[in-house]
């Protein structure tokens, strides 16, 4: 199974600021048509997950332009700009490169 | 609108079989695809698995030999069966179009 680590942050985080999560797979994520498949999710305290971007970085439907992702390969990034107080919660990344679907461990960000 | 609703016996025995479904509006099985992924409390995401709107089916490697992903399209439901359930089952279960649209989610409890 491919394994996704994920990086910690500096908590808190000060409303206004930028703040960036990191994902790190054992294996390429890049697939024969070129994508590279990355998910990112946003998980709220008491709330389903939200999916924020696919495909590294295409932002799904109706998310903020402060969240950006990139990256490649291996390796991945996404940002969180002017960070606000409803960013809180727990980011995931995911894998859809290979099955089983694979999660990171969760990164959370609280605001100050 | 988009919706995705769990429901299922929130309690279940050790080593019985977990039946859950996962009830869909605002469009067809035969156009998206609808995951399973769970959550122990306070611990991260598993991909358990998929339903291709061909009606394919994938598993996550780890729990293939108890799971099973059916569906049907003349209802919009979408089930999941999970036989010789233990303690570490316990978890709360979402159904997530294309992970794109998750559902509120069920708590599942393995108790005699």
């Amino acid at each position: 199974d491919i394994v996704m680590t994920q990086g910690a942050l500096p908590n808190p985080v000060p409303s206004g600021e930028s703040a960036s999560i990191t994902c790190r797979s054992s294996k390429s994520l890049v697939y024969k048509d070129g994508k590279t498949y990355l998910n990112w999710f946003l998980q709220r305290p008491g709330q389903s997950p939200q999916l924020l971007t696919y495909w590294t970085s295409t932002r799904a439907s109706g998310v903020s332009e402060r969240f950006s992702g990139s990256g490649s390969g291996t390796y991945f990034t996404l940002k969180i700009s002017r960070v606000r107080a409803e960013d809180a919660g727990v980011y995931y990344c995911q894998q859809v490169r290979e099955y089983p679907f694979t999660f990171g461990s969760g990164t959370k960000l609280e605001i100050k | 609108q988009v919706q995705l609703k769990e429901s299922g016996p929130g309690l279940v025995q050790p080593s019985q079989t977990l039946s859950l479904t996962c009830t869909v509006s605002g469009f067809s099985l035969t156009s998206y695809n609808v995951h399973w992924v769970r959550q122990p409390t306070g611990k991260g995401l598993e991909w358990m698995g998929v339903i291709w709107t061909g009606g394919s089916t994938d598993y996550n490697s780890a729990l293939k030999s108890r799971l099973s992903i059916s569906r049907d399209t003349s209802k919009s439901q979408v089930f999941l069966k999970m036989n010789s359930l233990q303690t570490e089952d316990i978890a709360t279960y979402y159904c997530a179009r294309d992970l794109a649209y998750w559902g509120q989610g069920v708590m599942v409890t393995v108790s005699s």
